[in-house]
């Protein structure tokens, strides 16, 4: 079975604090992404990335950074955390063919104070 | 937005019905996908229905998908206690560089 393992289920940070959320799967997929859920808002795609050291902006990607060094490893980044980060937020992966079934770690849920 | 959209928001049914979610989008698609998610879990994949089928069954669940009308349903017949959570549809629209868009999902609660 796939497994997308996300490295903290639960995270309190201060705002400004540089924050690092950390996916790795275990299946030898092309394709990461990085999603946060909010109540009312459903879930919306940061970044994403086809390859190793590539990345690609989703629909929300201001505050947010990536970087995939590794195959397996695909980080998310923020540089000063604001309370309006405080989310859950969802690694997810795939092999590159069409269609993309996503396999969904379970989730990094951040409070940002 | 290009965002799929489901109907209702929230549905309450009681354990052994049938539950009916719906989903609509605005623009041409490749493929639709419905997700479940358990409360505080991730998303794990259902069903993924292209865009020349119909309908499509895996167990208790039945998708179906109309392009004509731009919306897709998923059916959950005989429903049991563990079908409580959220359902998502993901839609991977044509010319969107490929990426998958979620609709803000229907809470399922199946009443004992």
């Amino acid at each position: 079975d796939v497994k997308v393992t996300q490295s903290s289920r639960y995270l309190v940070k201060r705002t400004g604090e540089k924050v690092f959320l950390e996916c790795v799967q275990d299946m030898d997929h092309e394709n990461m992404f990085w999603y946060r859920q909010d109540p009312g808002l459903g879930l919306r795609l940061i970044y994403f990335s086809y390859d190793v050291k590539m990345k690609e902006k989703g629909d929300i990607p201001e505050g947010y950074s990536v970087s995939r060094e590794k195959k397996e490893r695909f980080s998310l980044i923020l540089e000063s955390a604001s309370t309006n980060q405080t989310s859950m937020y969802l690694c997810a992966s795939s092999l590159p063919q069409l269609p993309g079934e996503l396999f969904f770690g379970e989730g990094s849920r951040l409070t940002v104070l | 937005s290009q965002q799929g959209e489901e109907d209702p928001q929230a549905l309450s049914i009681q354990e052994g019905e049938n539950a009916t979610m719906n989903c609509s989008y605005k623009t041409s698609i490749n493929n639709l996908q419905w997700y479940r998610q358990n409360s505080g879990r991730g998303l794990v994949h259902l069903i993924l229905i292209r865009s020349n089928e119909r309908e499509k069954h895996s167990g208790r669940l039945r998708v179906t998908l109309d392009t004509s009308k731009k919306s897709s349903s998923l059916l959950i017949t005989a429903s049991r206690a563990a079908d409580t959570a959220s359902y998502f549809c993901a839609t991977e629209f044509m010319n969107r560089d490929d990426k998958i868009i979620f609709g803000k999902g229907t809470r399922l609660h199946i009443l004992p």
